[in-house]
């Protein structure tokens, strides 16, 4: 298997501007989870997904993000309208039972 | 609420030595899993070890292993035989049994010298 995958690896933009990040879950794996790393709060978890259900998105900070999981391979985190203070590594993890699998992240920078 | 404490901001180790690095933990679960996870410069996170609470015997990988101490809810990392690629930041972390929510520790940077 691949692994988790996530892209963009780097997104660069400006204020005002909507972002996308995008994962691709290891096959099989029935929960998804995105989570945001900066220096200041360390790794923080958004939000995650259980068969494509979100169950818990008390991390999301505000209405600004949103995220979808509209099927077992694909989910999405959006940022609209992307802050300064949202640029951080994202990351997406998966699932089963046991230990969570990082992608290898998505940095944001938001001019 | 569960968290995870790392005490240690920075360690420093020496090529072939020993460190350990300490990591505590707040719950009122009796079942559950502890993890430590490597984040090495091209920050991709990396699972380095794991421990099932019901499990009395301590958890090894290797050169990896852990002092998992259940009623004082510590779970420390010791790395033997340091070499220069274990140089990364590590995380402890925290999930109940029947809940995939992770908690993770604020991170130990550990430098090895050559």
């Amino acid at each position: 298997d691949a692994g988790v995958i996530q892209s963009p690896r780097h997104e660069v933009t400006e204020m005002g501007q909507e972002v996308t990040l995008r994962c691709k879950p290891i096959s099989g794996h029935d929960y998804l989870f995105w989570y945001r790393q900066t220096m200041m709060r360390g790794l923080e978890l958004l939000i995650y997904f259980n068969n494509n259900v979100p169950i818990d998105d008390s991390g999301m900070p505000e209405d600004r993000f949103s995220a979808k999981m509209p099927n077992a391979s694909f989910s999405t985190l959006k940022i609209q309208p992307s802050e300064p203070r949202d640029s951080a590594v994202y990351f997406c993890a998966s699932s089963d039972t046991g230990e969570q699998f990082f992608g290898p992240g998505t940095r944001l920078t938001v001019l | 609420a569960q968290t995870v404490t790392q005490s240690q901001p920075e360690m420093s180790v020496q090529e072939a030595e020993t460190v350990t690095l300490s990591c505590t933990y707040d719950t009122s679960e009796s079942d559950y899993y502890l993890f430590w996870y490597k984040q090495p410069p091209s920050r991709q996170m990396i699972l380095v070890i794991r421990q099932e609470a019901y499990k009395q015997q301590n958890a090894t990988e290797n050169r990896f292993s852990v002092n998992f101490q259940k009623a004082a809810k510590s779970f420390s990392l010791k790395i033997s035989d340091s070499q220069l690629g274990d140089a990364a930041m590590y995380f402890c972390a925290y999930r109940r049994t029947y809940n995939n929510d992770m908690r993770f520790g604020a991170g130990t940077r550990l430098t090895v010298k050559p």
